[in-house]
């Protein structure tokens, strides 16, 4: 167990919806990562907050936002859902916002758009 | 653009060979390189990393080589067994990572 909880762990919704997936990072780390995984692009990242501000962004769509709140859980929203958003969204958390790149990674929430 | 290219794509292995994979990046910039295994259903769990500034990091049966003039780095799994079946990723980075598209390793009895 990596002390990463991701929630919910499998989630089917219609094309136009919208999602939030949601981390709680490990105890005592401040930066959290999401990434998307799907099978024809590996593990792409999509965007870092370090202690409640965005630090990085990746290949994420505009259609995709996320925030960091003060308690430091995260929140992915996937809005407008394509059949192509289909994939593993990976919540990461590691203690600082560089250096200190030992991230862990929770379990995954498995996105089926239909 | 691919800053992290690995190969082989997969990989069958015998009980007790030598498991190899193999990864180069791009950017300069990188100055940490972490290997990743994945189990079906679970999420990337760190199993060794390696800073720039050294060429080997040996951790139980799991070594990584790093080549920095040739941007070059790879995981060598000794006596390689059927729990070590799994998809192993090899990332970069400096601030957050980019990874390999990963290989998948069977090892068989």
């Amino acid at each position: 167990d990596s002390g990463v909880t991701q929630t919910p762990k499998h989630l089917i919704t219609a094309t136009g919806q919208r999602v939030t997936l949601r981390c709680s990072p490990r105890s005592g780390d401040l930066s959290v990562y999401w990434y998307q995984q799907s099978l024809d692009q590996g593990l792409q990242f999509l965007i870092q907050y370090y202690n409640g501000e965005e630090r990085a962004k990746g290949n994420i769509l505009e259609r995709f936002s996320a925030q960091q709140f003060p308690d430091l859980h995260s929140e992915l929203n996937l809005s407008s859902l394509e059949l192509g958003d289909s994939a593993l969204y990976f919540c990461a958390s590691s203690v600082g916002p560089q250096g200190a790149l030992e991230a862990f990674f929770g379990q995954g929430t498995r996105l089926t758009v239909v | 653009q691919q800053q992290v290219k690995q190969s082989p794509q997969s990989l069958i292995v015998q009980k007790g060979g030598i498991s190899i994979i193999n990864c180069a990046y791009e950017n300069t910039a990188f100055d940490y390189f972490p290997w990743y295994q994945q189990f079906p259903g679970k999420g990337p769990a760190l199993l060794i990393a390696i800073r720039p500034d050294v060429s080997e990091k040996k951790e139980g049966r799991f070594t990584i080589s790093f080549n920095k003039s040739a941007k070059q780095f790879s995981l060598h799994i000794m006596d390689s067994q059927p729990g070590d079946s799994a998809t192993y990723f090899c990332a970069g980075g400096s601030y957050q990572l980019t990874f390999g598209k990963g290989t998948k390793l069977s090892v068989i009895p």
